[in-house]
């Protein structure tokens, strides 16, 4: 069974610069969330999707974040335009329903400079 | 405000001996805790988890333990091996939503 993908596994910006990660979850998993760690700090939650739905977009710090999961399946978070506090690892996370364990991706470390 | 803290950054522990890594919470609604392992580069994976109604799970060398009443759980590993050595987060949830709380990690060196 393939894990959960992201890409690209480093980015590095500059400030005002758009970047989209892309999050592919594992297939038939329809929960899929995204969290970030800023400066070897907690993981923080961002969003949760069901299927191609927005469940829980709480954790989005500010408009310049955009997610979407047209059809279901992959996800894209954009970041425009991006700020030097932006700067973290982004985990895209999977699973099936109810309470089972969240798999996560490898992570995105983007750098705004 | 942090919900869920992990007050040791770094624990150095000898290989064989037991390693304790604890975690605070402080959200009542909390009933679901895991503990998530992470290597450098690589994203957390699931290690042990325990629901609200117990105080004690096992998984081989791993136990968790849970105090309801002083909001503390604790990650037990014996015996330690280098293998080991990684990044601990533990985490939370409540029944709605779901999404997990993380604490801030530590970081589990167990020297050979």
């Amino acid at each position: 069974e393939a894990g959960v993908t992201q890409f690209p596994s480093h980015s590095v910006i500059e400030k005002g610069q758009t970047v989209t990660l892309r999050c592919d979850p594992i297939s038939g998993h329809d929960n899929l969330y995204w969290y970030r760690r800023v400066m070897g700090k907690e993981i923080k939650f961002l969003l949760h999707f069901v299927k191609e739905s927005k469940q829980d977009e709480s954790g989005m710090p500010n408009n310049r974040f955009l997610a979407e999961r047209t059809g279901g399946t992959y996800s894209t978070l954009k970041v425009q335009p991006a700020e030097l506090e932006d700067s973290g690892v982004y985990f895209c996370a999977s699973r099936e329903q109810g309470t089972s364990p969240l798999h996560f991706g490898n992570g995105t470390r983007l750098t705004v400079t | 405000d942090q919900q869920v803290k992990q007050n040791s950054p770094s624990l150095s522990v000898q290989e064989g001996r037991i390693s304790i890594l604890n975690c605070d919470y402080t959200n009542s609604m909390f009933d679901y805790f895991l503990w998530y392992k992470k290597y450098p580069a690589e994203g957390p994976t699931f290690l042990i988890s325990i629901s609200s109604i117990k105080d004690k799970n096992e998984d081989g060398r791993f136990t968790v333990f849970l105090n309801k009443s002083a909001k503390h759980l604790s990650l037990h590993i014996v015996p330690s091996q280098p293998g080991d050595s990684a990044v601990y987060f533990c985490a939370a949830s409540g029944s709605s939503p779901r999404q997990l709380t993380f604490g801030s990690g530590t970081q589990l060196t167990v020297l050979p």
